[in-house]
């Protein structure tokens, strides 16, 4: 099992471009979100989904997109990118009686 | 909303015991979680106790719950140079539709 995977690893864009992060689970969770991870700041929810075809807001989520047409993929799209979206960006899933997350890999993205 | 708050740094010498700590602001969570990320991965999750429990015990992992003060705290014993890593205090409460709160993570650097 691959777990929660993640592309690409590293991303530079320029200020405007667009580009979505994938993310894919093997794990049948039905609950996905996306964090983005910066220094001091701990992980904050950007998006999160409770099942396919249902997505919700998180704390940041302005400049960014979900779907999720499948249990297994959980796309987040940056709509026109900006400095302030350099950051590490992981996917998670959540399952088990513990409520426990599944993180994967991340993605490093620097807009210049 | 919910906050949850750490230390940013820990510098200790191997062998000596190690100790992380947290505060969170939701009385209603009811798990709460230490993750480990070593450097270049993911979250992974290190232990976690039930909020009705004061101490729970993992072999080198104490971890410590003081809900009238809503404080939290991590203990690893016999550090070693493996445990360089940061921690993530998180919480989750059955109000807040099973979002995980993370803290801003606590960098702990082990030296010889």
């Amino acid at each position: 099992n691959a777990g929660v995977t993640q592309t690409p690893k590293f991303q530079v864009l320029k200020t405007g471009q667009s580009m979505t992060l994938q993310c894919a689970q093997d794990m049948n969770h039905e609950y996905m979100s996306w964090y983005r991870q910066d220094p001091g700041m701990g992980l904050r929810l950007i998006h999160y989904s409770v099942g396919a075809g249902i997505t919700d807001q998180g704390e940041v989520p302005n400049g960014y997109n979900v779907s999720r047409s499948t249990t297994e993929d959980f796309p987040l799209r940056l709509l026109s990118a900006a400095p302030s979206q350099t950051s590490v960006y992981f996917c998670a899933t959540m399952g088990g009686a513990l409520y426990e997350q599944y993180f994967g890999p991340g993605t490093r993205l620097t807009v210049t | 909303g919910e906050d949850v708050e750490q230390s940013l740094f820990l510098s200790v010498r191997e062998g000596d015991s190690s100790v992380i700590n947290c505060t969170y602001t939701d009385s209603s969570s009811t798990y709460l979680y230490w993750y480990k990320q070593e450097p270049g991965a993911g979250l992974q999750l290190l232990t976690y106790i039930f909020s009705n429990m004061d101490m729970k015990q993992d072999q080198r992992l104490t971890v410590l719950l003081n809900k009238k003060d809503k404080h939290l705290s991590l203990r690893i014993a016999d550090t070693q140079t493996g445990d360089s890593a940061i921690y993530f205090c998180a919480e989750i409460s059955p109000g807040g539709g099973n979002k995980l709160t993370f803290g801003t993570g606590t960098q702990l650097k082990v030296e010889l």
